[in-house]
Formats: C-alpha cells, sequence, structure tokens
C-alpha cells in the first residue's frame, strides 16, 4: 500500500508566522496534492504538482505557496499565517489509473 | 479543467430505502471518476473507481455508480440503506496526463439513514 505521511496530526500558530506542512509519499507517485478541508466545503484543492518542480494552483491557492523538489515530497508553506486559515490540511499522492491516497491529515489552528 | 458537482448537500433516507447520491462532472479531457466515503472523525476511503471499460462500476458496501458520457454523471447508488451508511459522500474527477491530473472534488453530501 502506498503510505502518505504529514509531519504534523495538530499545529498551533499565531497569525504572521511563516507555516511549513510536510508530506512524504513512499510509492513513486507522479501526482500529489494538498487540499483543505472545510464543513459543508469539502476538499478545495490549493495546489497539485505532476512532477517533481511542476506545480499548478488550484481553486484557492492564496496564501499558500508550494515546493516539490523530490519525487516523494510535497511542502505546503504558509507565507503568514491568518486565523482564516485555520482548518484540515490534506495531503494526496496519485499515480496512473489510481485513486488518491491521503496522509492522516493536520489540523491547523491559527490563534 | 475539471469540476464536479454534487446535487443535495443533505441526504436522508429510511433504513432498507434506495441511495441516489447525484455527481454531475465536467472534464476537458476522458474523464477518471471516484467516489469515496467519510466516517465521523475519520479519513477518505474509496467505494469505487471509473477509469475505461465497463461502465457499470461496483464498489465496496454494496455501492455502485453508472459513468453516463451523454449526462456527464457518476451517480452512486445503494438498493437499501443500512444504518452504517450514514456518512459524507464526495464524488471526485481526474483527466490523466500532466497538469490534467487535477483532482477536483465535490463538496460532499452528507447521509443519514432514518431508523
Amino acid at each position: 500500500d502506498v503510505k502518505v505521511t504529514q509531519s504534523s496530526r495538530y499545529l498551533v500558530k499565531r497569525t504572521g508566522e511563516k507555516v511549513f506542512l510536510e508530506c512524504v509519499q513512499d510509492m513513486d507517485h507522479e501526482n500529489m496534492f494538498w487540499y483543505r478541508q472545510d464543513p459543508g466545503l469539502g476538499l478545495r484543492l490549493i495546489y497539485f504538482s505532476y512532477d517533481v518542480k511542476m506545480k499548478e494552483k488550484g481553486d484557492i491557492p492564496e496564501g499558500y505557496s508550494v515546493s516539490r523538489e523530490k519525487k516523494e515530497r510535497f511542502s505546503l508553506i504558509l507565507e503568514s499565517a491568518s486565523t482564516n486559515q485555520t482548518s484540515m490540511y490534506l495531503c494526496a499522492a496519485t499515480g496512473m489509473n489510481t485513486e488518491a491516497f491521503f496522509g492522516q491529515g493536520t489540523r491547523l489552528t491559527v490563534v | 479543467a475539471q469540476s464536479v458537482t454534487q446535487l443535495g448537500s443533505h441526504v436522508s433516507v429510511s433504513e432498507g430505502a434506495l441511495v441516489l447520491l447525484r455527481c454531475n462532472y465536467s472534464s476537458s479531457v476522458p474523464p477518471y471518476l471516484f467516489w469515496y466515503v467519510q466516517y465521523p472523525n475519520q479519513g477518505l476511503q474509496l467505494l469505487l473507481k471509473y477509469t475505461t471499460g465497463a461502465t457499470l462500476v461496483k464498489g465496496i458496501n454494496g455501492f455502485e455508480a453508472e459513468f453516463k458520457k451523454s449526462e456527464t454523471s457518476f451517480h452512486l447508488t445503494k438498493p437499501s440503506a443500512h444504518m452504517s451508511d450514514a456518512a459524507e459522500y464526495f464524488c471526485a474527477v481526474t483527466g490523466y496526463g500532466g497538469a490534467t491530473n487535477k483532482l477536483i472534488f465535490g463538496t460532499g453530501t452528507l447521509l443519514a439513514v432514518q431508523p
């Protein structure tokens, strides 16, 4: 089974801090994704990457950036955290003809 | 570009009744389609997927979905609801190759099952 691991389950950060969320997958999948999940809004795509150093904006990229220097690692960066970025963040990986494999999620609270 | 519309954010059925959760998609390339389920305080679990081939897809827990290209739909059904089916259900679409691999989810449908 593909394993997708997110670096933290829970994070509390202060407004204005730079926040790094890390995601690592162990199965050489091409595609990696960052979503945020909020009640009633489903999973909204922030960014995705279909290859090393390749990235595409999702539906809500404002206030976020990403980095994919190695195939197995996809990092989400909150440049200056704000309270409206309090959410559950989910990382996922897919390969050719495969479903998405998700990490366990990071619940971020910005105070 | 891909997009997904799930009609009905809340659906309530009686135990033993038919479950029908609606999903319509938009895709600029032939789509791959998925249904996921999320139980309270848990992660997303794959129910079923359509990539190519047979348009009627069977999944876990008695669920199935039919890909209808002419209607751009991928509705999820189950003949007889069980109390344990109460959960949130998400439809998702992706393409294949490079930037079309963007995986987009719908806003979800919360299924309640009444005794």
